[in-house]
């Protein structure tokens, strides 16, 4: 059984474009994120959620913005996409701070 | 602020023991360690909640000293299977979000 899982994995797309990445967790996680790795594997916080709260880091653009239709998934929405997003966005998911976090596969994410 | 990883890149022999550091400029609530192959989703690998406890997990061990704000991730008699990227990631409290580092690649030749 997956237990976070990402869709798609791989997504191509044109600057300008408007995309959406899926996410859903089994574990029955209070807490889901979204991380951003690109080409030098920097692993950066987006955003965090759980039913009661959304922390958005302060360097985000406001072209993303995450949709939870219910606590076990947490998908992310980016409006015109630019040639700068290109990269690897993990979703992952855990019981709270301070507890493990578990990682989808990732999505690719390349723009034309 | 993204807490430092040191070094950025070791090459070990198999049997061969490593130490990997990271050190941050804040007060800490806990540090993450993860590992990540590549291609792969970074993977769980310990946790150290501020108090400077010491954790092992077989040939891996991590320690956390709370006043340095730092903490050591410690491989011995290192697998080939060691191999990857070693990532620690900070809660510096009033973020309530992972930070992580640049990352330590780590390889391991037989």
């Amino acid at each position: 059984d997956t237990a976070v899982s990402q869709t798609p994995k791989y997504l191509v797309t044109q600057m300008g474009n408007d995309k959406s990445i899926k996410c859903e967790q089994n574990l029955g996680h209070d807490t889901m994120y979204w991380y951003k790795q690109d080409s030098k594997k920097f692993l950066k916080i987006m955003f965090s959620y759980n039913n009661k709260e959304l922390i958005i880091n302060e360097t985000v653009p406001n072209r993303f913005s995450p949709k939870s239709p219910d606590k076990a998934h947490l998908n992310l929405h980016i409006n015109s996409l630019e040639l700068g997003d290109s990269a690897v966005y993990f979703c992952a998911s855990s019981q709270g701070r301070g507890q493990p976090q578990h990682f989808g596969d990732g999505t690719r994410l390349s723009i034309l | 602020q993204q807490p430092v990883q040191s070094p950025q890149a070791v090459i070990l022999r198999e049997g061969e023991d490593a130490v990997i550091n990271c050190s941050s400029s804040k007060a800490l609530y806990s540090v993450h360690w993860y590992r990540q192959k590549h291609g792969e989703a970074p993977v769980f690998l310990m946790i150290l909640l501020k108090g400077g406890e010491q954790k092992g997990h077989e040939k891996i061990s991590a320690s956390f000293n709370e006043k340095k704000q730092q903490s050591s991730l410690y491989l011995t008699a290192s697998q080939l299977s060691y191999s990857g990227t070693y990532f620690c990631g900070t809660d510096a409290g009033s973020a309530r979000q992972l930070t992580f580092g640049s990352g330590t690649q780590l390889t391991v030749l037989p």
